[in-house]
């Protein structure tokens, strides 16, 4: 069974802190993974996703590092800013996939101004 | 470009009663899915359609939800009977088909469902 687990459940940073999210996988499709940011009342939206091919990827003070042997993938956000709070979701691919995603559990982030 | 539609954005129902909810994906995607959300968690997979055809319903609770995409567009999603543990958040999204695009999912706002 596929399984997308998230960690941790809640995170609160200082402004201008850093933010770490922790994603551990398996059984799931080697081929794209993807975090979701989702503020309340609203639905998901995508915020950045990473290739198994490369070990980090960054875009703007959003970075993904993957490592592959550890079965992790992490999002790191620099210089977090009250605007940042909201709960992230990743997700990954499952075996056999038919094209869909499992997400995992979800982080309420807090950024504290 | 217009994002994922959804109507209605909440509804409170009475155990025992029917739902409907409905969306419309953004124009070009060919595959729909479905999700619930419960408070607290991640998105949970209903059902996903490629086109008109079901690609995927093996977590949708059959004695109770159906849906349909007619003409490959619209979808709507209903529960009958409704139960309390149905209250969640229903969420809709459309992604294209084919390649790591199909995982670049666009959801809409989602409805909200209160079963008392």
């Amino acid at each position: 069974q596929q399984q997308v687990k998230q960690s941790p459940q809640s995170l609160i940073v200082q402004k201008g802190g850093i933010s770490i999210i922790n994603c551990a996988y398996e059984n799931t499709a080697f081929d794209y993974f993807p975090w979701y940011q989702q503020f309340p009342g609203k639905g998901p939206a995508l915020l950045i996703a990473i290739r198994p091919d490369v070990s980090e990827k960054k875009e703007g003070r959003f970075t993904i590092s993957f490592n592959k042997s550890a079965k992790q993938f992490s999002l790191h956000i620099m210089d977090s800013q009250p605007g940042d709070s909201a709960t992230y979701f990743c997700a990954a691919p499952p075996r056999g996939g038919a094209q869909k995603l499992v997400f995992g559990q979800g982080t309420r982030l807090t950024i504290n101004p | 470009e217009a994002g994922v539609a959804q109507s209605p954005r909440y509804k409170i129902i009475e155990k025992r009663q029917s739902v409907a909810f409905w969306c419309n994906p953004i124009s070009g995607h060919a595959t729909l899915y479905w999700y619930q959300q419960i408070l607290g968690q991640g998105p949970k997979l209903l059902i996903q359609f490629q086109n008109n055809g079901v690609v995927d319903d093996s977590q949708l609770p059959k004695d109770r939800f159906s849906a349909e995409r007619l003409k490959g567009v619209d979808s709507t999603l209903k529960i009958q009977p409704a139960k309390l543990e149905d209250s969640a958040v229903y969420l809709c999204a459309s992604s294209f088909t084919g390649g790591r695009l199909a995982y670049e999912q666009y959801f809409g706002p989602g409805t909200r469902l209160t079963v008392t």
